[in-house]
């Protein structure tokens, strides 16, 4: 159970659109399409901003989406606001009633 | 509005036991099932400045499921009596020192909600 790889860092403008990648492996992300992504702002809990791939809870911003290719997901934010600065993680089911989480990814907005 | 709060010791000495609970409001830790989502607990944490780290679920039945690094180590329990799920954890040492998160975790999907999250400092 390795975590999933995301880049330590990622940064844009107001306005712009980022993507955060969450590469896993043929035994997590490549074979179950149950992968969530979470926002968490400093000394906060973490919130649930997609799930299920794609799926937007209610109440998250549809500037948030999220996708899936082979082994990795990806998280994008369009028309990034000031708002949207926070650590990101991914977590994949891997199986086997267990979980794993990605390593957190910092956005910075410029 | 389902909420989840942990309560424990903020200070535990290496080698011995690290035990918290989460109690849930708004909600049951017997729901279950309910309208084709199936709902368990869980304990996730963060160890200070890294990442989220899942290290085991239960469901209302009592069936647990823990990360296989923690498997001898562990013990996630729930009490459906007082609406409280619990996690212990033996033989702690500095690496076990986290932000410990109790959270519900919605099957198939994702971990909806959250507690606030309790630290936890392994320490003499």
């Amino acid at each position: 159970q390795s975590a999933l790889t995301q880049p330590a860092s990622v940064s844009g403008s107001p306005g712009q659109s980022i993507t955060i990648s969450c590469a896993g492996t043929n035994s997590d992300v490549g074979s179950y399409n149950i992968v969530s992504w979470y926002q968490q702002h400093p000394g906060k809990a973490p919130k649930v901003m997609i799930y299920e791939v794609s799926e937007r809870p209610s109440g998250v911003s549809n500037r948030f989406s999220g996708s899936k290719s082979g082994n990795t997901a990806s998280l994008t934010i369009s028309g990034l606001q000031a708002e949207d600065e926070a650590d990101y993680y991914c977590c994949s089911y891997a199986g086997g009633n267990h979980w794993v989480f990605g390593g957190g990814t910092k956005l910075t907005v410029l | 509005q389902l909420h989840l709060q942990e309560s424990g010791p903020g200070l535990v000495e290496p080698s011995e036991t690290l035990s918290l609970t989460c109690t849930v409001s708004g909600g049951s830790v017997s729901s279950g099932s309910v309208r084709g989502k199936t709902y368990y607990w869980a304990w996730v944490r963060q160890p200070p400045g890294k990442g989220l780290e899942w290290i085991g679920t239960v469901y209302y039945t009592g069936n647990t499921y823990y990360k296989s690094a923690l498997q001898s180590r562990i013990t996630i329990s729930v009490d459906t009596s007082k609406n409280q799920f619990s996690l212990r954890l033996t033989s702690v040492t500095a690496a076990d020192s986290a932000i410990y998160y109790c959270a519900r975790l919605r099957s198939p999907g994702d971990f909806d909600y959250w507690g606030q999250g309790t630290p936890v400092t392994v320490s003499s």
